[in-house]
């Protein structure tokens, strides 16, 4: 399996608080994305980066944003939590190997309660 | 990336084989077929991929068709741990964007 943790691996928060999302990699992949997943809807990207400092917004990028310091750790941060973003949050990651198919692999998920 | 359609559900005996047929009849000719699963609870897992030719790994053989408007992943000799929700994805490859757009996906379940 692909050297991928999340942390929290559980979080319950009260609406209007600040939340940060950690994903930590030990593969030295460029690529790095977060996802949630909700009943109904499947997984849909967030966030996504393509490199230490280099982020871009996916489908559903409004309410969060998400900071790339070092290769191995991108952050996901909630600035004010509201109920609609409970959910189960993915971190994926991927080597970025130009002109070749991709393959993502990702962690075990963090599940974030917003009350 | 084309649209990709599953069943929505499928049984399988233990031991015996999963079939789980896609159909992405508007797949251009350089996109791949992905398949993840998701073993409840977990991360989505990659278990094999191809652009034309049948691939076999450890886990899954791919089955695609010539006009590559459809494709079967095989679970040789399925077991109670396969049970999960699988997802078959159309991936353009040789781009800057490698985002993956999930579906709903089969879910299999296998029986003792």
């Amino acid at each position: 399996d692909a050297g991928i943790t999340q942390s929290p691996r559980h979080k319950v928060t009260e609406t209007g608080t600040p939340v940060t999302l950690r994903c930590h990699q030990t593969e030295n992949h460029r690529y790095m994305y977060w996802y949630r997943q909700d009943p109904g809807h499947g997984l849909r990207l967030i966030h996504y980066s393509y490199g230490v400092k280099d982020t871009d917004k996916g489908e559903v990028s409004d309410g969060y944003s998400v900071s790339r310091s070092k290769t191995e750790d991108f952050l996901l941060t909630l600035e004010s939590a509201t109920s609609s973003q409970t959910s189960v949050y993915f971190c994926a990651i991927s080597s970025g190997t130009s002109g070749k198919q991709e393959t993502q692999y990702f962690g075990p998920g963090t599940r974030l309660l917003v009350l | 990336d084309a649209k990709t359609t599953q069943p929505t559900s499928m049984d399988c005996a233990e031991g015996r084989a999963a079939n789980l047929p896609c159909n992405h009849s508007t797949i251009s000719g350089n996109e791949y077929v992905y398949w993840y699963r998701q073993i409840h609870s977990q991360g989505p897992q990659y278990i094999i991929h191809g652009l034309k030719n049948n691939e076999t790994n450890e886990m899954a053989s791919l089955i695609i068709t010539e006009d590559r408007k459809s494709s079967t992943l095989i679970l040789p000799h399925a077991t109670l741990r396969d049970t999960a929700v699988y997802y078959c994805i159309a991936v353009f490859s040789g781009g800057s964007n490698y985002k993956l757009t999930f579906g709903k996906g089969t879910l299999l379940t296998v029986n003792p």
